[in-house]
């Protein structure tokens, strides 16, 4: 079975710093692993996605991840923190039930960015 | 990317009476669309599975007859909210994969508030 847990349900940086978001996930085969934001009120946008290709994967506005199998990780990271990226952040495992993938979502974190 | 709507994508609706809330797939067919539910600060809880020509598949936990999906055509999927009560006020997304990628396109939500 597939699972993720997002290890901290709040995060808050300050503008310009370095945002790390953490996510552990548990598979029984080689998972696929998302990120995605979603702003309030809003629907849900991908950030990322690894899967089984490189282990450092690239998304939209400057976001990165680092897929780790040893740790069974997937952190998300941003080099320098905006205004804009305040929103929530899931993480994500497709796991495949019954003839087609579902999404199984983390918790959530909650990312503030203060001036 | 693929476009996922939602419609409406607010209604306020008196407790006993039914709502539709319609998920279409704008610039792709989608055999598949799923449900989900979200909870103030919550993460998503998967509802079901729509299937087009065929039944819904359902989570454990979640009443069929109270919530009635309805997959016409391979662009649009429907929810009902039947006989609704206060506490099925929530936001209710959908969310379709492109082809056979386990990427999933969100819908951008339907906040739904029972009286």
């Amino acid at each position: 079975a597939q699972s993720v847990t997002q290890l901290d349900s709040h995060v808050s940086v300050s503008e310009g710093t370095p945002v790390l978001l953490r996510c552990n996930y548990s598979s029984s085969y080689s998972p696929s692993l998302f990120w995605y934001v979603q702003h309030p009120n809003k629907g849900l946008q991908l950030l990322l996605k690894y899967t089984s290709a490189a282990t450092l994967v690239k998304g939209i506005n400057g976001f990165e991840a680092e897929f780790k199998k040893s740790e069974t990780s997937f952190h998300l990271t941003k080099p320098s923190a905006h205004m804009s990226d305040a929103a929530e952040y899931f993480c994500v495992v497709s796991g495949f039930r019954g003839g087609y993938n579902k999404l199984i979502f983390g918790a959530g974190t909650r990312l503030a960015v203060h001036p | 990317g693929a476009v996922v709507s939602q419609h409406p994508s607010r209604v306020i609706c008196k407790s006993g009476t039914s709502v539709k809330i319609e998920c279409r797939s704008l610039d792709f067919q989608a055999t598949t669309m799923f449900w989900y539910r979200q909870f103030p600060k919550k993460s998503l809880m998967l509802m079901a599975t729509s299937n087009e020509g065929s039944k819904a598949t359902y989570e454990q936990g979640v009443e069929k007859d109270k919530f009635l999906i309805n997959h016409a055509s391979l662009t649009l999927s429907t929810l009902t909210v039947t006989s609704a009560h206060p506490e099925d006020s929530s936001f209710y997304i959908c969310s379709a994969p492109v082809g056979s990628t386990d990427t999933q396109y969100f819908g951008p939500g339907t906040r739904l508030t029972v009286l």
